[in-house]
């Protein structure tokens, strides 16, 4: 299975401040087709997870600009430019190349 | 607007069965691909099970192959999951998913417990 290994696990950010979080896999993502199917999602305390980025760097509808993705092969970064309060949660990247389809363990963020 | 409700979940002793639904509606069902992930208590994320839109290929993570098996019913915009020999690790919020995680239900609660 491919491992995606997250860094870091625990994010405190303070307000307005941009945030970056790394997501590595344990093989290539890109699949057959060209396209690296790299998703990032967020978990907000209490709620169902919500996708954010699908497909490496589309955001998916209704998402704030602020988030954005990025990345190649086998290591991925999902970036906030300006973090806000209705940001805190656990995020998660997720890989479909590969069956079985696999996430990450989970980057925690909190307000400083 | 999306909406996927689960249900059938509960509490069921290790080597039961529970069969979990999800009713689907807001948008076209039969070229969906669904899944099933799930959440094990204060955990992340684990793709369970997955479904083509013509229930032609169904996908399994070793864990649970050989217990569990997916399927759906296009005439009636549902998904279904029926899990035999449960064990006490099968314990989580079971989301029903559409396309990939582009929408999630609400979860459904399953406990393995004697």
């Amino acid at each position: 299975d491919v491992v995606m290994t997250q860094s870091p696990l625990s994010l405190p950010v303070t307000l307005g401040q941009p945030a970056s979080i790394s997501c590595r896999s344990s093989q290539s993502l890109v699949y057959s087709d060209g396209n690296t199917y790299l998703s990032w999602f967020q978990q907000r305390p209490g709620q169902s997870p919500r996708r954010l980025i699908y497909t490496l760097s589309n955001r998916d509808s209704g998402v704030p600009d602020r988030f954005s993705g990025s990345g190649s092969g086998t290591d991925f970064t999902l970036k906030i430019s300006r973090v806000e309060a209705e940001d805190v949660g656990v995020y998660y990247c997720m890989q479909h190349t590969h069956w079985p389809h696999t996430f990450g363990q989970g980057t925690k963020l909190e307000i400083k | 607007e999306v909406q996927l409700v689960e249900s059938g979940g509960g509490l069921v002793q290790p080597g039961g069965s529970l069969r979990l639904s999800c009713a689907a509606s807001g948008f076209t069902f039969s070229p969906s691909w669904m899944s099933w992930i799930r959440q094990a208590p204060g955990k992340g994320l684990e793709w369970v099970a997955n479904m083509t839109p013509d229930g032609s290929e169904k996908s399994y993570v070793d864990s649970v192959k050989g217990r569990f098996t997916i399927s759906r019913d296009n005439a009636k915009d549902s998904l279904f999951l029926q899990m035999n020999s449960l064990r006490g690790e099968d314990t989580a919020v079971y989301y029903c998913v559409r396309d990939a995680g582009l929408n999630w239900g609400q979860g459904t609660l399953v406990t393995v417990s004697s």
